[in-house]
């Protein structure tokens, strides 16, 4: 079962930071948190993964609160293609499978 | 970041047929690949772990006999949809994790079964 929460949808205008929220209030301390998207009608994309360090790639960063209940994925500049159902996952480090929860529809708009 | 293919993009058949869908790690080995399905408007469920060389173990609810599963290279890994039916319509996905743990997914296969 997916242990993560986070809203069903957001909208966000093109060009602005996009922030998406993940509750996590049960990770354990070994469990890793990961960020996927999924554009319609394809494949889950990866866009980054942190353990308790703020991350950050060429797609997006990754902010996790000290506790690690929470974390949030900014999209520094928003354009439309980052339109698409962004999932938050925790799992273990070369052990568990993932489990997606609902993930959350990130409407960018011009 | 690495690459998962998939093949056929989208398939359509007949009720009672059994069709396979191929899913290949580009640029990488993979000892363990992934495969899930998603229904129209909802997220992607996980139905069976891929395991190179041995058998693969299924989550609770899917049916091995109906699914089967091959992982017979460090790249390759099959699905075989086994006497389809209309409601086994559906989007099938797979993904493959490199060395460093990351898990990268497929473009997806659309199954029509009519």
């Amino acid at each position: 079962d997916a242990k993560t929460t986070q809203p069903p949808s957001m909208d966000c205008a093109e060009g602005r930071a996009a922030n998406l929220p993940c509750n996590h209030s049960t990770i354990s301390g070994n469990e890793y948190v990961y960020w996927y998207r999924q554009i319609h009608s394809q494949g889950p994309q990866y866009i980054i993964h942190g353990l308790k360090n703020n991350e950050t790639n060429e797609m997006a960063s990754l902010i996790i609160t000290e506790d690690r209940k929470s974390s949030t994925l900014i999209l520094p500049h928003a354009t439309l293609r980052d339109t698409a159902v962004y999932y938050c996952i925790v799992r273990l480090y070369n052990f568990n499978k993932f489990y997606f929860g609902s993930g959350t529809k990130l409407n960018v708009k011009p | 970041g690495a690459v998962v293919s998939q093949h056929p993009s989208w398939v359509i058949c007949k009720s009672g047929t059994s069709v396979k869908i191929e899913c290949r790690s580009l640029d990488f080995q993979a000892t363990t690949m992934f495969w899930y399905r998603q229904f129209p408007k909802q997220s992607l469920m996980l139905m069976a772990t891929s395991n190179e060389g041995s058998k693969a173990t299924y989550e609770q609810g899917v049916e091995k006999d109906k699914f089967l599963i091959n992982h017979a290279s460090l790249t390759l890994s099959t699905l075989t949809v086994t006497s389809a039916h209309p409601e086994d319509s559906s989007f099938y996905i797979c993904s493959a994790r490199d060395q460093v743990e990351t898990e990268y997914f497929g473009p997806g296969t659309r199954l029509t079964v009519t």
